[in-house]
């Protein structure tokens, strides 16, 4: 079936760090893929998605790419702030269900 | 952009009560909403898919008769978990997925449950 490993957590990180977070699926057909974050004390928020091979999301200066020759969706923002702080969830749509399989989150902490 | 509401954002209730959790998608019409529960420090488990108008999908291992679905109307979406223990204690929380678009789900806040 369908699944989504992602990197384990914690990460820290100093502010203007460079971040990585890994993303990998497995997944029959063509997927959507999505980022998800957790802010402290609020609700889920799409945080940029990708429907076909090769497309980049992109927000709030994160970008992923959508790669199926790798299977993976690796978020990544050049320069991490503070107000990055948050748990971040890679997730996968597909089937004619459109059911969304979650990875286990990381959680980023961003040291001034 | 959409807005799905919880009410409540958070409840305490006695051991053997039912609580009901109110889930609104605000601005758009809704023929699918989702809900999960999430433990500390984990992912989302997808509990249940509710369709308005019919009877709700639940995942393999959810006792149904322990949380009840409603989706009555394209905006709201009812889960009751009935007679509750202290292991119900969790973050619960719906999506919703827009008419309009095929893929994408918009989330609630979450509501806060600890029974005691």
């Amino acid at each position: 079936g369908n699944s989504v490993t992602q990197m384990e957590g914690p990460v820290t990180l100093s502010e203007e760090a460079f971040l990585t977070i890994n993303c990998t699926y497995t997944a029959t057909g063509y997927p959507s893929l999505f980022w998800y974050v957790q802010y402290p004390g609020e609700g889920l928020q799409l945080l940029l998605k990708a429907t076909k091979a090769d497309d980049k999301g992109s927000n709030k200066g994160f970008e992923a790419t959508y790669r199926k020759e790798t299977t993976s969706f690796h978020l990544e923002k050049g320069s991490v702030q503070v107000s990055d702080s948050a748990v971040y969830f890679c997730a996968l749509s597909g089937g004619n269900n459109r059911k969304l399989i979650w990875g286990l989150g990381t959680s980023l902490a961003v040291n001034p | 952009g959409a807005v799905v509401s919880q009410h409540p954002s958070w409840v305490i209730c006695k051991s053997g009560t039912s609580v009901k959790i109110e889930c609104r998608s605000l601005d758009f019409q809704a023929t699918t909403m989702f809900w999960y529960r999430q433990f500390p420090k984990q992912s989302l488990m997808l509990m249940a898919t509710s369709n308005e108008g019919s009877k709700a999908t639940y995942e393999q291992g959810v006792e149904k008769d322990k949380f009840l679905i409603n989706h009555a109307s394209l905006t709201l979406s009812t889960l009751t978990v009935t007679s509750a223990h202290p292991e119900d204690s969790s973050f619960y929380i719906c999506s919703a997925r827009d008419l309009q678009e095929s893929y994408e789900q918009y989330f609630g806040p979450g509501t806060r449950l600890t029974v005691t």
